[in-house]
């Protein structure tokens, strides 16, 4: 399979731990987007990067919440101290701007419950 | 926030029947996607737009991007219970921005 992969697929924890996502995007694609989503709503733009640099980043994107792509490959999206308030599904996406035009493949999103 | 507007909110409906959808925006977008999303799953792309005016077809599904930029349309033709889920659409704000916007989705059901 040679689609975006997330891991994990769901994280349970504790209000006040750190948790660390992981998300491979499509080899050829230059474009990593993180997002989160709650239930009843679409996706939420948080941040994205090309290639290894992080281009933009959400008001979303409180300062607990940190995100890398080292190596312009893989990416991780980290947040500490958690909140219930962050409880949701973090998905990445990834794309390849080709001809001025762009289109995001969607990974199957980390699912987190915060206790 | 969130700037464009999908309706209906959900649907329920027989196997068979076509269903249609839409989603709305006062901004101009200058490229519509249509994603459906399953369960605790990601979104999938089903179709993408990029010129206005556009009508696009992908087996049963076909997509318009609206002659003014500000809307676009998405139907399901003879629909099977598999269409069930969220359907999204998603754009880029025209002007340079990279980031889409997502709506909040159109619930679909169907009944066998």
């Amino acid at each position: 399979d040679t689609g975006v992969s997330q891991d994990p697929r769901h994280k349970i924890t504790k209000r006040g731990q750190n948790v660390t996502f992981r998300c491979d995007p499509i080899s050829e694609h230059n474009r990593l987007y993180w997002y989160r989503q709650t239930l009843g709503q679409g996706p939420e733009f948080l941040t994205y990067f090309q290639n290894e640099a992080q281009l933009e980043k959400s008001r979303l994107l409180s300062d607990r919440f940190s995100a890398e792509r080292p190596k312009g490959s893989f990416s991780t999206l980290e947040i500490q101290r958690t909140e219930q308030g962050d409880s949701a599904m973090y998905l990445c996406a990834s794309s390849l701007v080709e001809w001025g035009a762009e289109t995001q493949y969607f990974g199957p999103g980390t699912r987190l419950l915060v206790l | 926030g969130q700037q464009l507007n999908q309706s209906p909110q959900s649907m329920f409906i027989q196997e068979g029947e076509d269903v249609s959808m839409n989603c709305t925006s006062s901004s101009i977008f200058n490229t519509w996607l249509w994603y459906k999303q399953d369960p605790g799953e990601g979104p999938v792309l089903l179709i993408a737009l990029y010129k206005a005016g556009e009508l696009t077809s992908n087996g049963r599904l076909t997509a318009q991007f609206g002659i003014t930029r500000k809307d676009s349309f998405l139907n399901i033709s003879a629909s099977i219970p598999s269409d069930v889920g969220i359907y999204f659409c998603a754009g880029p704000l025209s002007g340079g921005s990279y980031i889409p916007t997502f709506g909040r989705g159109t619930s679909l059901i169907v009944h066998p």
